[in-house]
């Protein structure tokens, strides 16, 4: 039992590249979310996934697109990184309690 | 709206201190409670939890009680150790759940000395 899941773990795009992150879960969650944390701001919620087929905006989803490809996998599309980017990524899955299961992170720079 | 209030960091304790982390919340309702920790260069992963008033939570030594009269939730240990030293943070769910309302408080960096 894996856990949650995040490829690639350490990331450096010039501005304008475009880049896919991966998750997976392997707990049967119907919710995952995708967070970025930034210092001094603490986690901040970018899209999430109620189920399979649906995602909703977070706080902060502009520049990002996401895709529930099926239960297990959720990822991240950057479409044209600009350095604002720059942050730790975190993906997430929650059971019934509401209880947050995390990715170890993917560390992105933008120059 | 629904928000987390953490005392503010870093703290830096020496081994076997006393720890407290203060954890306020704003909500309507009882919402559940949850203390996640995180370990350099990891994801969060959760410490512990509670659900209703007066619950206490505990796990690894840490303990934090579901006060409803005081909107808290502060987070304790009797002796803290080096390996503690992580970022911790308090987070709230709103009564009934809600899956784009899981709203966490800013973190508090504990450094804890030899």
């Amino acid at each position: 039992n894996a856990g949650v899941t995040q490829t690639p773990k350490f990331q450096v795009l010039k501005t304008g590249q475009s880049m896919t992150l991966q998750c997976a879960q392997d707990m049967n969650h119907n919710s995952m979310y995708w967070y970025r944390q930034d210092p001094g701001m603490g986690l901040r919620l970018i899209y999430y996934s109620a189920s399979e087929g649906t995602t909703d905006k977070g706080e902060v989803p502009n520049g990002y697109n996401v895709s529930r490809l099926n239960k297990r996998e959720f990822s991240l599309r950057l479409e044209s990184a600009a350095p604002s980017q720059t942050s730790v990524y975190f993906c997430a899955s929650t059971d019934k309690t509401y209880e947050q299961y995390f990715g170890p992170g993917t560390r992105l720079t933008v120059t | 709206g629904d928000s987390v209030t953490q005392m503010e960091g870093p703290v830096t304790l020496s081994e076997e201190a006393f720890l407290t982390i203060n954890c306020t919340y704003t909500a309507t309702g009882y919402p559940s409670l949850f203390w996640y920790v995180q370990y350099p260069g990891e994801g969060l992963q959760l410490l512990l939890k509670a659900t209703k008033a007066d619950d206490k939570g505990s796990n690894k030594g840490f303990e934090a009680t579901y006060r409803k009269e005081t909107t808290s939730f502060h987070l304790e240990k009797g002796s803290v150790q080096v390996s503690d030293s992580a970022v911790y943070f308090c987070a709230l769910t709103p009564p009934g759940g809600s899956y784009d309302k899981v709203i966490f408080g800013p973190g508090t960096s504990l450094s804890v000395i030899p």
